[in-house]
């Protein structure tokens, strides 16, 4: 099975950006593995971010983008709020099968 | 407002059976996939399969083949997760997603499901 990994820790000041990254095991990740990003603040649910590599949902703030960079899929936050401490996941479709990220915990400090 | 609603939070003893459920609301339900996640305390977020209620096709991700049942009634709008006889590692929160196939988006998330197993 495809094993997919992501930064364990990033940290970013406020009012700066950042970009998460998302790998696969099989090579390089491209818009076929359907890239969807995820954000998880403690004690909650996840919520969905961005699918299809590059696509907002509807309450998806306009300082989160998506984009396929070196190889690997990105979520890159800009103007980041304290509000946007939080674990990030990727799940991309490889294999014949979805997969999770093992997440990024984004400090904001 | 589009939602899946998810069931209570369950108690249960090593060898049990348990189902739980996730009932979408709001939207056709059989348009769209669910798909189940796991999460183990503290750690991160496992895929563990996906049905689409309008004709039950169902995926497992391979960790999970054989360990636990995803099953839909389509005329209730209710996807279920089951396992015929629980294990203490089974315990963890357990969240339903919905999906949609044209886009590969996945969008509206349950609010979990608690399973504690005692040994």
């Amino acid at each position: 099975q495809t094993v997919v990994t992501q930064e364990p820790s990033l940290t970013v000041s406020p009012g700066g950006t950042v970009t998460l990254t998302c790998a696969s095991s099989t090579g390089a990740v491209t818009s076929g593995d359907y890239p969807n990003w995820f954000q998880q603040k403690p004690g909650q649910a996840p919520r969905a971010l961005i699918y299809g590599t590059i696509n907002k949902h509807s309450w998806t703030p306009a300082r989160f983008s998506g984009s396929l960079l070196g190889g690997k899929a990105a979520l890159t936050l800009s103007g980041v709020q304290p509000e946007d401490e939080a674990e990030y996941y990727c799940l991309l479709f490889s294999g014949g099968a979805w997969v999770f990220g093992g997440g990024t915990k984004l400090t904001v400090l | 407002e589009v939602q899946l609603v998810q069931s209570g939070a369950e108690v249960k003893k090593s060898g049990e059976f348990l189902k739980i459920s996730c009932k979408g609301s709001g939207y056709s339900f059989t348009s769209y996939w669910i798909g189940w996640v796991r999460q183990m305390p503290g750690k991160g977020l496992e895929w563990m399969g996906i049905i689409h209620p309008a004709d039950s096709d169902t995926r497992y991700s391979p960790s999970f083949q054989g360990q636990v049942t995803i099953s839909a009634d389509k005329s209730i709008s209710i996807a279920y997760l089951q396992w015929s006889s629980l294990k203490a590692s089974d315990t963890a929160m357990y969240y339903c997603v919905r999906g949609e196939g044209a886009t590969n988006a996945f969008d509206i998330w349950g609010r979990g499901t608690m399973v504690t197993v005692s040994s």
